[in-house]
């Protein structure tokens, strides 16, 4: 049973460009959830997936876009990169409508993004 | 802003004893809740989720809710080398349907 994934495990960007991140979901899930979590803290929600529509978002400048396909992968994209944006990248996948044990998210590997 | 308060620790603690983890949250209406673990340079693991006040336990693990007084805290008994890490505690936020997480804790477990 394939766990999430998300590609690429590292990258180093340059201030101004722009970046996309991947992640697929753990098998049987259909919710997709993005965070970011710089040095120290804890993730930071992005936003959230289902249904390929975006359902919720943190507070995150709109340079933050994303995407789901109809297999519920999903894509960060982040344009004109700052140096800000240095953190590593969490995906999250859970199930959207399960009774005994809701809302619980499972984490891929992460992306470590480098802005410099 | 709803908030979620850990300790940043480190908390040190000897092998074989027990290590205890606190957090406090600011949104009354919390119904679920959920303890993460993450070695450095890794990704978050769920190890508990508890939902009902009072006690769960799986193996070496124990989440204590106590939702009068917004606090739920976790319990790690005969504590090993290897769950020296930082755990991370999150709960729900049903208004804005999304997870917020505290800065976690670092456990350091001493020979």
């Amino acid at each position: 049973d394939a766990g999430v994934t998300q590609s690429p495990t590292h990258l180093i960007k340059t201030r101004g460009q722009q970046v996309t991140l991947r992640c697929s979901p753990k098998s049987g899930h259909d919710t997709v959830s993005w965070y970011q979590q710089a040095l120290g803290q804890g993730p930071q929600f992005i936003f959230q997936y289902y249904e390929e529509e975006e359902r919720q978002r943190g507070n995150f400048p709109d340079r933050f876009s994303g995407h789901q396909f109809p297999n519920y992968s999903s894509e960060l994209n982040v344009n004109a990169l700052l140096l800000g944006d240095s953190a590593l990248y969490l995906c999250a996948s859970s199930e959207a409508r399960v009774s005994g044990s809701p809302y619980e998210q499972y984490f891929g590997p992460g992306t470590r993004l480098t802005v410099t | 802003q709803k908030e979620v308060e850990q300790n940043s620790g480190p908390l040190s603690v000897p092998e074989g004893a027990i290590a205890s983890l606190n957090c406090t949250y600011s949104d009354r209406v919390s119904q679920s809740f959920f303890w993460y673990r993450q070695y450095s340079g890794k990704s978050p693991e769920l190890i508990m989720s508890i939902y009902s006040n009072g006690d769960k336990e799986d193996g070496r693990f124990t989440a204590q809710l106590n939702k009068a007084s917004q606090y739920v805290s976790l319990l790690i008994r005969d504590s090993q080398p290897s769950d020296s890490a930082t755990y991370l505690c999150a709960v729900y936020d049903s208004s804005a349907s999304k997870i917020i997480f505290g800065s976690g804790t670092r456990l350091s477990i001493r020979p």
